[in-house]
């Protein structure tokens, strides 16, 4: 089956500790996000890969970085300078990322909480 | 700037009863582009609907519709004869062109058996 999938489900993350959470496709998509999810807040944009080798920060890069060598990865790195990293983040997958009549395919989510 | 607000934060109400999402958006562009998507328990955030800004008719699918009114900057979504499958957390979200989807803050919905 098509899809994306993300891992772990579940992430702690100590002070100081940058952490990765995993995310990948098999739908063939050019694009690919991360969004942030908190409670009350609705989701909120990261970064965001258009073709592989190239990313563009979102609305809430600080902290962040992220990598796309593949066009099936993208991986999110969660640095220590992320002071409230605790979040429910959601990986999503678009055809290509170019228009804006695009519907975004998403992953279960990793939720990350802090030690 | 574009923004989507959805003052309903938590909705709960009755197996079998009708009940409205509100949505509303604030926009510049003249072409923009619409959404609901649903959160269910497990995580994932699955497309419902899209609508473009020069299609107004309101459509329906099975139990859901969705009302579409630019003159009031709204994009409604209702469920009828609710079911306990309908309880989740839904989105509306707003694009424009090539700007990246912007998500209201969401609505828990319940129903209660």
């Amino acid at each position: 089956d098509g899809g994306i999938t993300q891992s772990p489900k579940y992430l702690f993350r100590k002070e100081g500790q940058n952490v990765t959470l995993s995310c990948e496709q098999n739908l063939n998509h050019d694009a690919m996000y991360w969004y942030r999810q908190d409670p009350g807040q609705g989701l909120r944009l990261i970064y965001y890969s258009q073709i592989v080798n190239d990313f563009q920060k979102g609305d809430i890069a600080e902290g962040y970085s992220v990598s796309r060598e593949k066009k099936e990865s993208f991986p999110l790195t969660v640095t220590s300078a992320q002071k409230n990293p605790t979040a429910f983040y959601l990986c999503a997958s678009s055809i290509f990322g170019t228009r804006g009549d695009e519907k975004l395919f998403f992953g279960s989510g990793t939720q990350l909480s802090v030690l | 700037a574009q923004k989507v607000t959805q003052a309903q934060t938590e909705i709960s109400v009755v197996e079998k009863e009708d009940v409205t999402l509100d949505c509303v958006y604030e926009t510049r562009d003249t072409t923009y582009y619409l959404f609901w998507y649903k959160q269910p328990p497990s995580g994932e955030l699955v497309f419902l609907i899209r609508r473009n800004s020069f299609d107004e008719q309101n459509e329906i699918s099975g139990r859901y519709s969705w009302n579409f009114q630019k003159s009031t900057s709204s994009f409604n979504f209702t469920i009828t004869a609710s079911q306990v499958v309908d309880s989740a957390v839904y989105f509306c979200a707003l694009s424009g062109g090539a700007q990246k989807l912007v998500f209201g803050q969401g609505t828990r919905l319940t129903i209660n058996p």
